[in-house]
Order: structure tokens, then sequence, then C-alpha cells
């Protein structure tokens, strides 16, 4: 069964640097996604993509953050300059279309920041 | 007031029981809900998506949408301790950017 995977499982950086955390969304799919969960709250939207452009970005995606697609297969979510409140987990999701249809999510990325 | 609203628990039940699984939502664009399992520090797991008001069942799972009064459910029959876990409803559709919007989720227990 087809599954969107996450890497690296767990990131580890230090307050100010920069991450990457990469994603390989359902092959056949069109419109990706990124959502975040910090420790015991809810799993909250970052932002939507499609045809290569930003659909829908929160409040805290901020200039900080960016996303990529730079090849057929991969989705990159990149945090420019880490800070402390940006540990969390960090879910890719994909689906075939947007409106009706289910959203997949990946296993996730532990982003820690020290 | 939040957008949806979901009793985080936790809710202790014996196997064998029937659980229900309760959200509220306010925003009345909302136009379909799904419902994730997630298991501890792993991704949110797709069991039920709904689209319209009524019922909808998988398996021991029955979701149901009652748009009228914004509230959505969802039954376990004859739960398993592999039910164990945190149950999370979504709520999408106010755009069209397929943003969800998630309840704070339910943690549950099924003792053998």
């Amino acid at each position: 069964e087809p599954e969107v995977t996450q890497t690296p499982s767990h990131q580890v950086t230090q307050m100010g640097q920069e991450v990457i955390l990469r994603c390989v969304p359902i092959s056949n799919h069109l419109y990706f996604y990124w959502y975040r969960q910090i420790l015991g709250q809810k799993v909250e939207f970052l932002v939507s993509f499609y045809n290569n452009e930003i659909s829908e970005k929160s409040e805290i995606f901020d200039d900080q953050f960016s996303v990529e697609r730079p090849d057929g297969s991969n989705f990159t979510l990149k945090i420019r300059s880490t800070k402390l409140e940006d540990s969390a987990m960090y879910f890719c999701a994909s689906s075939y279309r947007t409106g009706d249809d289910t959203q997949y999510f990946g296993p996730g990325t532990r982003l820690t920041v020290l | 007031q939040k957008e949806v609203e979901q009793d985080p628990g936790p809710l202790s039940v014996p196997e064998g029981a029937i659980v229900s699984l309760n959200c509220t939502y306010s925003n009345s664009a909302f136009q379909y809900f799904m419902w994730y399992r997630q298991y501890s520090r792993k991704g949110p797991e797709l069991l039920m998506y709904t689209y319209s008001s009524g019922n909808k069942e998988d398996g021991r799972f029955t979701a149901q949408v009652d748009k009228s009064s914004k509230y959505i459910s969802l039954f376990i029959r004859d739960s398993q301790p592999s039910d164990s876990a945190t149950y999370l409803c979504a709520a999408g559709g106010s755009g069209n950017t397929g943003k969800l919007i998630f309840g704070q989720g339910t943690t549950l227990q099924v003792k053998p």
C-alpha cells in the first residue's frame, strides 16, 4: 500500500540553525501539506501546496518557513533560523485532489531545537 | 471559540464496550469531516471520511455527522485493547485548499 514517507525521523538542531525536513508523498498525489504538533497539543495546519505554489498558509508559517518541491518526488519544509518554540512533530500529508479528498499523513519528523 | 472542539479525555472502557467519541465545530462552512487514529509519537492514520450528514460504517467503526447541530461522532463497536490510541477529529472544506482543522484529540484506553 502506498504511503507517505518522511526523513529524518528525528532532527536535533541548535537555535538559529537552518533545518530541512523531507517528505516523499504518495506518487500520484497532487496536493501536499505540512502540519505540526507541539507535544501534548493539537495538530496544526502550516501550509498547503499545489502546482508548485502555496495554496494557503497559516499564521504560524511566517518568513522563516518555506516549502519546495525540488523534483518529481520530494516535498521539503525549510525553517531558516530555528527557535526553541519550533520544537514539535512535523507531519507531511498528501492527497490526490483537494476539497473532498482524504489526506494521508507521514510518520512525522520530531524536531528538537536546543 | 475554537473551530473544532473535542474532549481530550482520557476515556477508559473495558474490552468489548461500545465507545462514543464526539466533536463539535463552529464553522458552518466545513464540508467534510475525518477521523484519524494516532498512536504515541506516530503520524495520524485515517480511519473514516464523511462528506454529508448521516452515518457511514466501516467494520467496527461508524462515523456520524449532524450538520444542523455541528456535531460529529465516531462509534467503535466491540472495542479491543489494540484500539487504545488518541482519536482525532478533523474538519475541512471551508476554503478550497485542503486545509484541515483538528480537534484536541481524545485519548482512549481499552482495558482487557
